[in-house]
């Protein structure tokens, strides 16, 4: 079973500075995708950014960009310019690309969530 | 607006209940998704139905069914309610089409049914 791992329970920034958000995975499949999503006080799920395994080139969007290191199954997220609205807890997850009927995705394994404080 | 809904937001029961949430997917998506978020917790996968059919299962006590509707609505219902199943109850859906043109996989939440079980 493929597990995620967020080592950092919460971190903080300042308004207009850069974040750094960790996370690891373990699978032992080749084909999966990567997401983080964002959830503020609402508690709405977010999409923020997602990530082919099979695309080498790292996933951008806007503020917000992704390393991944296929090899060593780790998938951390940056938020430049940070916004007071960027604010939120921040969950890492994979998805397989197929579950075990081979005809449909896998379901979403979610990481524990890092909570993200934005200091004016 | 993901396009997901689920109803209602809100619920409180009392201990030894049953409670039903309904989730209706985004159009044209086959696969529903059920997930727990517990107080200051992640998101517990809880099971899934594509077209219908359960597809896979997680962590799903007895107490709690599921199913899918030939209009692709879903429905979990709980029973026999405890303390600790007050919870936060995502609803999600996906497009299933596999292949270049599948939407990355992305699921879409919707915004959750918050039960309070005292």
């Amino acid at each position: 079973a493929q597990t995620v791992t967020q080592s950092q329970p919460e971190m903080s920034v300042q308004e207009a500075e850069t974040v750094t958000l960790s996370c690891t995975y373990d699978t032992s499949e080749s084909d999966y995708y990567l997401f983080w999503y964002k959830q503020p006080p609402s508690r709405q799920m977010i999409l923020v950014i997602r990530q082919e395994a099979y695309k080498q080139q790292n996933a951008t969007e806007n503020r917000f960009s992704v390393n991944f290191q296929k090899a060593a199954k780790s998938f951390s997220l940056k938020i430049s310019d940070s916004q007071l609205g960027d604010a939120a807890m921040y969950f890492c997850a994979y998805r397989s690309s197929f579950n075990a009927g081979g005809t449909s995705y896998g379901k979403l394994t979610f990481g524990q969530g890092t909570i993200l404080t934005v200091h004016p | 607006d993901s396009g997901v809904t689920q109803t209602p937001k809100h619920l409180i029961t009392a201990t030894g209940q049953r409670v039903t949430l309904r989730c209706s997917p985004r159009s044209g998506d086959l696969s529903v998704y059920w997930y727990q978020q517990s107080l200051d917790q992640g998101l517990q996968f809880l099971i899934q139905y594509y077209n219908g059919e359960e597809r896979a299962k997680g962590n799903i006590l007895e107490r709690f069914s599921a199913q899918q509707f030939p209009d692709l609505h879903s429905e979990l219902n709980l029973s026999s309610l405890e303390l600790g199943d007050s919870a936060l109850y995502f609803c999600a859906s996906s497009v299933e089409t596999l292949g270049p043109s599948d939407g990355g996989g992305e699921l879409f939440f919707g915004e959750g049914s918050r039960l309070t079980v005292l």
